[in-house]
């Protein structure tokens, strides 16, 4: 079965300055990997994912992720965050080929952005 | 554009209570699911409809039941409420396929047991 680990449940960080929330996963067959975003008193949406190709990954909103085989890692990046980033990220696996029952989060890492 | 949508937003039940959850969603998906979200805990699925007519056991399932009423309407259904079940409930919905599709969520239920 698969597993995500995130790092970080929380992050407090300056408006302006760059970001990474760290996300590494297990799994012993091909995976696809995605964050979504939740931002306070929502539902989750998509921030962006993997499926195959490049291992660099354009998402909404500025952000971006990076596939890391040897490393079992997708980080997410921001360069510069502003105070509507304010948010808890989910990353989340699923195996090549499963179910979509089969996706599997994170416990989430809260985004706090300051002025 | 409606999406998901779930009702109620916010309920309050005593213990041993029964209640259901209502869900539906108008973008055609064939998929639909039941999450709940503890603090710390990310989402965990508790049953999930792969399509019209089918469901299947989560990683939660206990204590709870589900009827996937046609392709647009899935409930969620606590038979005999416990505090444990105090939790913020998600619907969500998928285009069938392949596990590598995106997930779709409702605003959430909020549920409180006493």
């Amino acid at each position: 079965a698969q597993s995500v680990t995130q790092l970080d449940s929380q992050v407090p960080v300056f408006e302006e300055a760059p970001v990474e929330l760290r996300c590494n996963y297990s799994s012993s067959v091909s995976v696809y990997l995605f964050w979504y975003v939740q931002y306070p008193n929502q539902g989750l949406q998509l921030l962006l994912k993997y499926l195959s190709g490049s291992t660099l990954v354009k998402g909404i909103n500025g952000f971006e992720a990076e596939f890391n085989k040897s490393q079992t890692s997708f980080h997410l990046r921001k360069p510069s965050v502003h105070i509507s980033d304010t948010a808890e990220y989910f990353c989340a696996v699923s195996i090549y080929g499963g179910s979509q029952g089969n996706l599997i989060f994170g416990k989430g890492t809260k985004l706090s952005v300051k002025p | 554009n409606a999406g998901v949508t779930q009702t109620p937003k916010f309920q309050v039940l005593k213990t041993g209570q029964s209640m259901t959850l209502q869900c539906a969603q108008d973008m055609n998906h064939n998929s639909m699911y039941w999450y709940r979200q503890d603090p710390g805990m990310g989402l965990r699925l508790i049953y999930y409809s792969a399509s019209e007519g089918t469901t299947d056991k989560g990683e939660v399932p206990n204590g709870y039941n589900v009827s996937r009423l046609n392709k647009r309407e899935f409930s969620l259904r606590l038979e005999s409420a416990a505090p444990s079940q105090t939790s913020v409930y998600f619907c969500a919905s998928s285009d069938e396929g392949y596990s590598g599709n995106t997930i779709y969520f409702g605003e959430g239920s909020w549920l409180t047991v006493v």
